[in-house]
């Protein structure tokens, strides 16, 4: 099955700032989904991406896939404090019935 | 309802009792899945339902898990003779065909004395 990697595994902010998280695989994947985990809360789906290379925006968000479709990354703008929460990267294989879920990356934003 | 339903939210339990665990899916969501949460941790995936079938037990940490889906719909998984490693949140989620989002119940946090 699929190994997904996350990185970092925390990212403190200074609000209004940017960051970046990364998520990278083993082998190809059909398609990566991200998620959005707030605190005490459950993980709640944001995007999926299907196509090599492929960029989606959310707002302050940019979802990106890339070309060989092993790695993605999502780049947050102008952080605000609204965006501290847990966010998972997770991917499959065109055969895989099931999510392979990283590790996660915790974001906290200093006011 | 609308979205994925978990019961109970809370369940504290003595070592050694019995645990049933319960998810009422999506409707019309074949595709049902189990994962584990502990504090601060990522996603433990346990059990992978299509339909009534479990084709994917793989997760389950050892024998005292199992879990079962009836009607292509309700999932219960049941923790035997609990100990306290088990003591976790415990998540659900379903969607519409395997691969594709999930949806997450609030979950049930267990904990075992």
């Amino acid at each position: 099955g699929q190994q997904v990697m996350q990185i970092p595994q925390y990212q403190h902010v200074q609000e209004g700032e940017d960051f970046t998280t990364y998520c990278n695989s083993s082998t190809t994947l059909s398609n990566i989904q991200w998620y959005k985990q707030r605190p005490g809360g459950h993980p709640v789906f944001l995007i999926q991406l299907v196509k090599s290379g492929e960029v989606k925006k959310q707002k302050r968000l940019t979802f990106q896939f890339g070309e060989a479709k092993k790695n993605s990354s999502l780049h947050i703008t102008a952080t605000q404090t609204t965006d501290v929460g847990t966010y998972f990267c997770a991917g499959s294989g065109s055969n895989d019935y099931k999510l392979s879920f990283g590790a996660g990356t915790t974001v906290t934003v200093r006011a | 309802g609308a979205g994925v339903s978990q019961s109970p939210s809370n369940k504290v339990t003595e070592k050694g009792k019995d645990v049933e665990l319960r998810c009422d899916p999506i409707s019309g969501h074949t595709a049902l899945y189990w994962y584990r949460q502990s504090l601060g941790q990522g996603l433990e995936f346990l059990i992978y339902f299509q339909g009534n079938s479990a084709p994917d037990k793989s997760g389950l940490p050892s024998d005292r898990f199992s879990a079962e889906r009836t009607g292509g719909s309700v999932s219960t998984l049941t923790i035997q003779r609990t100990q306290q490693e088990d003591s976790a949140v415990y998540l659900c989620a379903s969607s519409w065909a395997p691969n594709q989002p999930q949806h997450f119940g609030d979950g049930t946090r267990l904990s075992i004395l």
